[in-house]
């Protein structure tokens, strides 16, 4: 049992490049959340998913875009890196809206 | 909408005194409340929560948390901390009112001196 993965752990990206931050969970969770953490800002709110097929914006969704084709799977797509875009970030899940929830490792992205 | 306030941006101990972390919650009705660490260079890990019942409860790492309605606060607490604890600590409150986003604290963090 696995818990929550991502990938990759680490990427530089150049100013107007694209990437796909991947998260996987073998948990089979219907809800899943992506978070940005900055320094001393805590963790703020990208997407989130209650179920294949079906997200929602959070707190931040500019500049990001996510699918959920999948129980397990729920990548997250940065179509044109900024600058801004520098943080670390990190992919949940939970079994319901009053569960905790589960982390992953993270992706620590600089955008150049 | 709910909200969650960790007042200590950082916390200074020393190895073996006690600690407490404070968070302070506005909510409706009763929350369901999570303390979560964050050791460095890694995800958050659930250290304990609070659904109902008893309002002290139990958590991993020798952590435990008392929840005081009057009070609105649902604090931290260790009697003896290890240099291991030296971490981010972050509180959350469970969602509500339709919503499926829980709130999370800023978060604490956590400085232990030898």
């Amino acid at each position: 049992n696995a818990g929550v993965t991502q990938t990759p752990k680490f990427r530089i990206l150049k100013i107007g490049q694209s990437m796909t931050l991947q998260c996987t969970q073998d948990m089979n969770h219907n809800y899943m959340y992506w978070y940005r953490q900055d320094p001393g800002m805590g963790l703020k709110l990208i997407y989130y998913s209650v179920g294949a097929g079906i997200t929602d914006k959070g707190e931040v969704p500019n500049g990001y875009n996510v699918s959920r084709s999948t129980t397990e799977d729920f990548p997250l797509r940065l179509e044109l890196a900024a600058p801004s875009q520098t943080s670390v970030y990190f992919c949940a899940s939970s079994a319901g809206v009053y569960n905790e929830q589960f982390f992953g490792p993270g992706t620590r992205l600089t955008v150049l | 909408a709910q909200s969650v306030t960790q007042p200590d941006i950082h916390i200074t101990v020393s190895e073996g005194a006690s600690l407490e972390l404070r968070c302070n919650y506005s909510y409706g009705a009763t929350p369901y409340l999570f303390w979560y660490v964050q050791s460095p260079g890694q995800g958050l890990q659930l250290l304990l929560k609070y659904f109902s019942g008893d309002t002290l409860v139990q958590g991993i790492k020798g952590f435990e948390a008392e929840f005081k309605r009057s009070q609105s606060s649902f604090n931290l607490r260790k009697p003896s901390v290890h240099w291991s604890d030296a971490a981010e600590y972050f509180c959350a409150v469970g969602a509500s009112g339709g919503s499926y986003i829980p709130t999370f604290g800023r978060g604490t963090s956590l400085i232990v001196h030898p």
